[in-house]
Formats: C-alpha cells, structure tokens, sequence
C-alpha cells in the first residue's frame, strides 16, 4: 500500500529552528509537495521537490532523497504565524496526490 | 480575485438526505479534485476530473457522485448521506495534473450529517 509518515506533532521556540520530516513509500514517484495549512483553512502550496536535493524559498527550505523515500521541510527564524500543520504529498504513478497527515507545530515565546 | 469558491460553508444534514457540495474556480484550470479531510487523517481524494468533460474515482469515492459540464464548476452529491460522511471537504484546482503543478484550495465545507 501507499504511505506517508510524518510526526504527529511538533513545538519549537521563536526565533528557532525546526526540521519536519516526511518519509513515503508510493507506488511511483513524480514529485513531492509540501503543504501549510493553519487551523480551520485551507491548505496552501509552500513548496515542490522532484529531483534530489535542497530548494530554498526564503525561510524555508524542502530536502528530497528519493532514494531514501524522505523529505523535510526546514523553517528558520520561526515566528508566531508558523504555528500551523505542515503536510507532505508524494504525486504517484498515476499522478494522484497521496497525503500525509500533517504535523501540528506548535510555536512558543 | 475569488480562486476556488465554495458553498455552502457548512451545513447540518440529516442521515438519508441528498446535498450538493458546490466548487467554482475563475483560473482556467484544467483539473479540480473533491477531498475529505478527517482529523487524524490525511486528505483523502473522492473524485477528480483532469478537464471539463472527464471525471475519475480518488481513494475514497463511494456515497458521491461529480460532473464537470463546464471548466469552472464541479459539484459533488451525496445521493443519500451517512453519518461517516461528515467531515470537512476540499475542493481543489490545478492547472495541470502532472508536474509541479500545485494545487490551490477552496475555503472548504464542513459538513455534520446526524
């Protein structure tokens, strides 16, 4: 079957930062997607990852190894607005989003 | 600037009873996608539709029916709903269905069937 593992839930402190891993297993692989969406919204795109490597948009920055099935997502100089769930998608062989459950991360003063 | 808009933004249904679930989007996108999202679980897709005319089952699609007459529109129908169908559910659009294209998302509909 099909699977995508994050962690449930995370806390970090202001002005820190957090790494959110994500590892899957799909039937296929063309591309990964991460996903912010804070409580009672919808989910907005933050970033996509097909080839292996780091991209960096501003404070946060997505890491792919398709060989290892793993991603994280880096969010530096963490303030207040973070506070939300981060989702990871894999697009698979059929080119249908697989999703994750979300991490839940929690940002303290 | 809509996006995706959704209708009605939620809504208490009795077990047995039918609804429609209305989508819009004003981007032209080619590809619209129904999801539920239940707590503790990812989203889940129901249907998808990848141009007007076209539609397809996602992981979860018994108890709904979609259409796709147009680019803009795609609604979704609980012919008689269930109290498991309650949930929240997104409806989301993409230019394309392969690449990077990314998805955008409605504002969602929650939906309570009793």
């Amino acid at each position: 079957g099909q699977n995508i593992d994050q962690p449930t839930e995370m806390t970090a402190t202001e002005g820190a930062i957090v790494q959110i891993n994500c590892t899957y297993q799909t039937s296929g692989f063309n591309g990964l997607f991460w996903y912010q969406q804070h409580a009672g919204e919808a989910p907005t795109f933050l970033s996509y990852n097909v080839l292996d490597g780091l991209e960096e948009k501003g404070r946060f920055s997505s890491f792919l190894s398709r060989s290892k099935g793993y991603s994280y997502l880096l969010l530096k100089e963490l303030q207040m607005k973070d506070s939300a769930s981060y989702l990871c998608a894999v697009r698979d062989s059929n080119y249908q989003l697989i999703w994750g459950a979300g991490t839940k991360l929690i940002i303290k003063p | 600037t809509a996006g995706i808009t959704q209708a009605p933004t939620s809504q208490i249904l009795a077990a047995g009873r039918s609804m429609t679930l209305r989508c819009t989007q004003d981007m032209r996108h080619n590809a619209m996608y129904w999801y539920r999202q239940d707590l503790g679980l990812g989203l889940r897709l129901i249907h998808y539709s990848n141009t007007a005319g076209t539609t397809g089952k996602g992981e979860v699609p018994d108890g709904y029916s979609v259409s796709r007459a147009n680019t803009d529109d795609f609604p979704l129908t609980l012919a008689s709903a269930v109290p498991s169908q309650t949930s929240v559910y997104f409806c989301a659009s993409s230019a394309g269905s392969d690449g990077s294209s990314s998805q955008f998302f409605g504002p969602g509909t929650r939906l309570t069937v009793l």
